[in-house]
Protein backbone atom coordinates (compact mmCIF):
# COMPACT_ATOMS: atom_id res chain seq x y z
CA UNK A 1 0.00 0.00 0.00
CA UNK A 2 1.27 3.43 -1.13
CA UNK A 3 2.03 6.05 1.80
CA UNK A 4 2.78 9.52 1.68
CA UNK A 5 3.17 11.35 5.07
CA UNK A 6 3.52 15.14 4.91
CA UNK A 7 5.66 16.83 7.96
CA UNK A 8 6.42 20.18 8.84
CA UNK A 9 4.13 22.45 8.49
CA UNK A 10 2.64 25.33 11.23
CA UNK A 11 3.07 28.68 11.84
CA UNK A 12 5.16 30.96 9.92
CA UNK A 13 6.04 34.45 9.99
CA UNK A 14 5.87 36.49 6.28
CA UNK A 15 9.37 36.60 4.81
CA UNK A 16 10.05 33.40 6.90
CA UNK A 17 11.31 29.73 5.92
CA UNK A 18 10.06 26.48 6.20
CA UNK A 19 11.05 22.97 4.41
CA UNK A 20 8.15 20.56 4.37
CA UNK A 21 8.73 16.80 4.20
CA UNK A 22 7.20 13.63 3.00
CA UNK A 23 8.24 10.36 3.82
CA UNK A 24 7.21 7.35 1.00
CA UNK A 25 6.48 3.95 1.57
CA UNK A 26 4.78 0.79 -0.84
CA UNK A 27 6.61 1.71 -3.32
CA UNK A 28 9.68 2.29 -5.40
CA UNK A 29 10.27 5.88 -4.65
CA UNK A 30 13.24 6.05 -6.40
CA UNK A 31 11.16 5.24 -9.41
CA UNK A 32 8.30 7.68 -9.55
CA UNK A 33 8.05 11.24 -10.11
CA UNK A 34 6.92 13.35 -7.13
CA UNK A 35 5.02 16.40 -6.79
CA UNK A 36 3.76 18.71 -4.27
CA UNK A 37 -0.38 20.77 -4.59
CA UNK A 38 -1.52 22.97 -2.31
CA UNK A 39 -5.13 24.06 -1.06
CA UNK A 40 -5.56 27.59 0.74
CA UNK A 41 -8.41 27.72 2.98
CA UNK A 42 -11.49 26.89 1.35
CA UNK A 43 -9.88 27.46 -1.94
CA UNK A 44 -9.13 24.88 -4.97
CA UNK A 45 -5.84 22.87 -5.64
CA UNK A 46 -3.03 24.70 -6.89
CA UNK A 47 -0.29 22.54 -8.36
CA UNK A 48 3.06 23.69 -7.22
CA UNK A 49 6.01 21.79 -8.67
CA UNK A 50 7.26 18.94 -9.85
CA UNK A 51 10.72 16.30 -9.30
CA UNK A 52 11.62 13.92 -12.07
CA UNK A 53 13.03 10.90 -10.63
CA UNK A 54 17.17 11.31 -10.02
CA UNK A 55 16.14 14.91 -8.88
CA UNK A 56 17.47 16.55 -11.95
CA UNK A 57 14.72 18.03 -13.78
CA UNK A 58 12.00 20.35 -11.61
CA UNK A 59 9.36 22.33 -12.31
CA UNK A 60 7.27 25.25 -10.92
CA UNK A 61 4.25 26.72 -10.54
CA UNK A 62 5.03 31.16 -11.46
CA UNK A 63 3.47 32.24 -8.25
CA UNK A 64 6.49 29.77 -6.25
CA UNK A 65 9.31 29.99 -8.73
CA UNK A 66 12.62 31.49 -7.18
CA UNK A 67 11.11 31.24 -4.00
CA UNK A 68 10.73 27.17 -3.24
CA UNK A 69 12.58 24.46 -4.34
CA UNK A 70 11.79 20.83 -4.55
CA UNK A 71 14.32 18.04 -3.96
CA UNK A 72 14.40 14.32 -3.35
CA UNK A 73 16.72 11.95 -1.34
CA UNK A 74 16.27 8.51 -2.62
CA UNK A 75 17.86 6.74 -0.09
CA UNK A 76 15.61 7.94 2.07
CA UNK A 77 12.70 8.26 0.57
CA UNK A 78 11.92 11.21 0.97
CA UNK A 79 10.87 14.71 -0.91
CA UNK A 80 11.26 18.19 0.37
CA UNK A 81 9.78 21.40 -0.55
CA UNK A 82 12.28 24.33 1.10
CA UNK A 83 10.00 27.56 1.33
CA UNK A 84 11.64 30.77 1.59
CA UNK A 85 10.16 34.56 1.82
CA UNK A 86 6.83 33.09 2.45
CA UNK A 87 3.83 35.10 2.11
CA UNK A 88 0.31 35.25 3.69
CA UNK A 89 -0.65 33.50 0.21
CA UNK A 90 1.50 30.75 0.62
CA UNK A 91 -0.93 29.46 3.64
CA UNK A 92 -2.67 26.37 2.56
CA UNK A 93 -2.57 22.92 2.89
CA UNK A 94 0.49 21.05 1.27
CA UNK A 95 0.06 17.72 -0.33
CA UNK A 96 2.63 15.23 -1.40
CA UNK A 97 1.41 13.68 -4.62
CA UNK A 98 3.12 10.59 -6.28
CA UNK A 99 2.98 10.76 -10.90
CA UNK A 100 -0.15 12.69 -9.72
CA UNK A 101 -2.14 9.81 -8.66
CA UNK A 102 -1.68 8.98 -5.28
CA UNK A 103 -1.74 11.95 -2.66
CA UNK A 104 -0.50 12.06 0.92
CA UNK A 105 -3.16 13.98 3.51
CA UNK A 106 -1.36 17.18 3.84
CA UNK A 107 0.43 19.39 6.29
CA UNK A 108 -0.95 22.95 6.72
CA UNK A 109 1.22 25.57 6.75
CA UNK A 110 0.12 28.99 8.15
CA UNK A 111 1.77 32.21 7.24
CA UNK A 112 1.19 35.15 9.43
CA UNK A 113 2.54 37.59 12.04
CA UNK B 1 0.25 30.68 -17.44
CA UNK B 2 -2.71 29.17 -19.05
CA UNK B 3 -6.07 29.37 -17.13
CA UNK B 4 -8.28 26.19 -16.92
CA UNK B 5 -12.06 26.44 -17.04
CA UNK B 6 -14.86 23.94 -15.46
CA UNK B 7 -18.52 24.72 -14.65
CA UNK B 8 -18.46 25.94 -11.12
CA UNK B 9 -21.50 23.70 -10.00
CA UNK B 10 -23.48 20.71 -11.17
CA UNK B 11 -26.79 18.70 -9.78
CA UNK B 12 -27.01 15.40 -11.13
CA UNK B 13 -30.14 13.01 -9.85
CA UNK B 14 -29.38 9.86 -7.92
CA UNK B 15 -28.97 7.45 -10.67
CA UNK B 16 -28.85 10.46 -13.42
CA UNK B 17 -25.74 10.75 -15.74
CA UNK B 18 -23.91 14.02 -15.67
CA UNK B 19 -20.81 15.52 -17.63
CA UNK B 20 -17.91 17.68 -16.24
CA UNK B 21 -16.13 19.71 -18.76
CA UNK B 22 -12.79 21.20 -18.93
CA UNK B 23 -11.45 24.11 -21.38
CA UNK B 24 -8.09 25.55 -21.31
CA UNK B 25 -7.76 29.57 -22.52
CA UNK B 26 -5.35 28.49 -24.76
CA UNK B 27 -7.40 26.59 -27.41
CA UNK B 28 -8.63 22.94 -27.70
CA UNK B 29 -7.70 20.43 -25.23
CA UNK B 30 -5.57 17.43 -26.92
CA UNK B 31 -4.25 14.40 -25.21
CA UNK B 32 -1.05 16.04 -25.05
CA UNK B 33 -2.58 17.98 -21.96
CA UNK B 34 -2.71 14.34 -20.54
CA UNK B 35 -5.93 15.45 -18.56
CA UNK B 36 -6.26 13.82 -15.08
CA UNK B 37 -9.26 14.20 -12.99
CA UNK B 38 -9.65 14.34 -9.23
CA UNK B 39 -11.93 13.86 -6.48
CA UNK B 40 -12.53 15.42 -3.21
CA UNK B 41 -14.76 14.80 -0.98
CA UNK B 42 -15.45 17.40 1.78
CA UNK B 43 -13.29 17.27 4.66
CA UNK B 44 -10.99 14.82 2.38
CA UNK B 45 -7.85 14.55 0.55
CA UNK B 46 -8.20 14.30 -3.01
CA UNK B 47 -8.13 11.12 -5.15
CA UNK B 48 -6.92 10.68 -8.83
CA UNK B 49 -9.98 9.18 -11.14
CA UNK B 50 -8.53 9.60 -14.19
CA UNK B 51 -5.02 10.22 -16.21
CA UNK B 52 -4.25 10.58 -19.40
CA UNK B 53 -7.44 11.51 -20.82
CA UNK B 54 -9.30 7.62 -20.18
CA UNK B 55 -7.61 5.76 -17.89
CA UNK B 56 -9.42 4.54 -14.74
CA UNK B 57 -6.99 3.83 -11.40
CA UNK B 58 -7.93 0.61 -9.98
CA UNK B 59 -9.83 2.05 -7.21
CA UNK B 60 -11.86 3.99 -10.01
CA UNK B 61 -15.55 3.34 -10.06
CA UNK B 62 -16.25 1.92 -13.75
CA UNK B 63 -19.51 4.70 -13.70
CA UNK B 64 -16.50 7.38 -14.00
CA UNK B 65 -14.75 7.64 -17.51
CA UNK B 66 -13.09 10.37 -19.26
CA UNK B 67 -12.85 11.14 -22.95
CA UNK B 68 -12.54 14.37 -25.09
CA UNK B 69 -15.21 16.11 -25.96
CA UNK B 70 -16.05 19.16 -28.26
CA UNK B 71 -12.41 20.66 -27.73
CA UNK B 72 -12.17 20.21 -24.04
CA UNK B 73 -11.89 17.16 -21.44
CA UNK B 74 -14.33 15.53 -20.06
CA UNK B 75 -15.52 13.48 -17.07
CA UNK B 76 -19.24 11.89 -17.47
CA UNK B 77 -20.46 10.35 -14.39
CA UNK B 78 -23.43 7.89 -14.76
CA UNK B 79 -25.46 6.06 -12.43
CA UNK B 80 -24.41 8.55 -10.17
CA UNK B 81 -24.56 7.46 -6.21
CA UNK B 82 -24.93 10.24 -2.81
CA UNK B 83 -20.36 9.35 -2.26
CA UNK B 84 -20.48 11.17 -5.74
CA UNK B 85 -20.89 14.40 -4.31
CA UNK B 86 -17.71 16.05 -3.92
CA UNK B 87 -15.73 18.67 -5.89
CA UNK B 88 -14.21 17.63 -8.82
CA UNK B 89 -10.95 19.22 -10.88
CA UNK B 90 -9.12 18.33 -13.77
CA UNK B 91 -5.56 18.83 -14.45
CA UNK B 92 -3.87 19.78 -17.73
CA UNK B 93 0.08 19.68 -18.30
CA UNK B 94 1.38 22.88 -20.48
CA UNK B 95 5.13 22.17 -21.32
CA UNK B 96 5.91 20.37 -18.19
CA UNK B 97 3.80 23.14 -16.21
CA UNK B 98 0.61 21.51 -14.90
CA UNK B 99 -2.48 23.41 -14.29
CA UNK B 100 -5.69 23.14 -11.96
CA UNK B 101 -9.30 23.98 -13.06
CA UNK B 102 -11.33 25.97 -10.53
CA UNK B 103 -13.03 23.07 -9.85
CA UNK B 104 -16.39 21.61 -10.30
CA UNK B 105 -19.04 21.45 -7.07
CA UNK B 106 -21.26 18.28 -7.91
CA UNK B 107 -24.22 17.58 -5.97
CA UNK B 108 -26.27 14.31 -6.26
CA UNK B 109 -29.74 15.53 -5.06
Amino acid sequence: EVQLAESGGGLVQPGGSRRLSCVASGFTFSDSWMHWVRQGPGKGLVWVSQINTDGTTTTYADSVKGRFTISRDNAKNTLYLQMNSLRAEDTAVYFCVRLLSEWGQGTLLTVSS
Amino acid sequence: QAVVTQEPSLTVSPGGTVTLTCASSTGAVTSGHHPYWVQQRPGQAPTSLIYDTINRHSWTRARFSGSLLGGKAALTLSGAQPEDEADYYCLLVYSGIWVFGGGTKLTVL
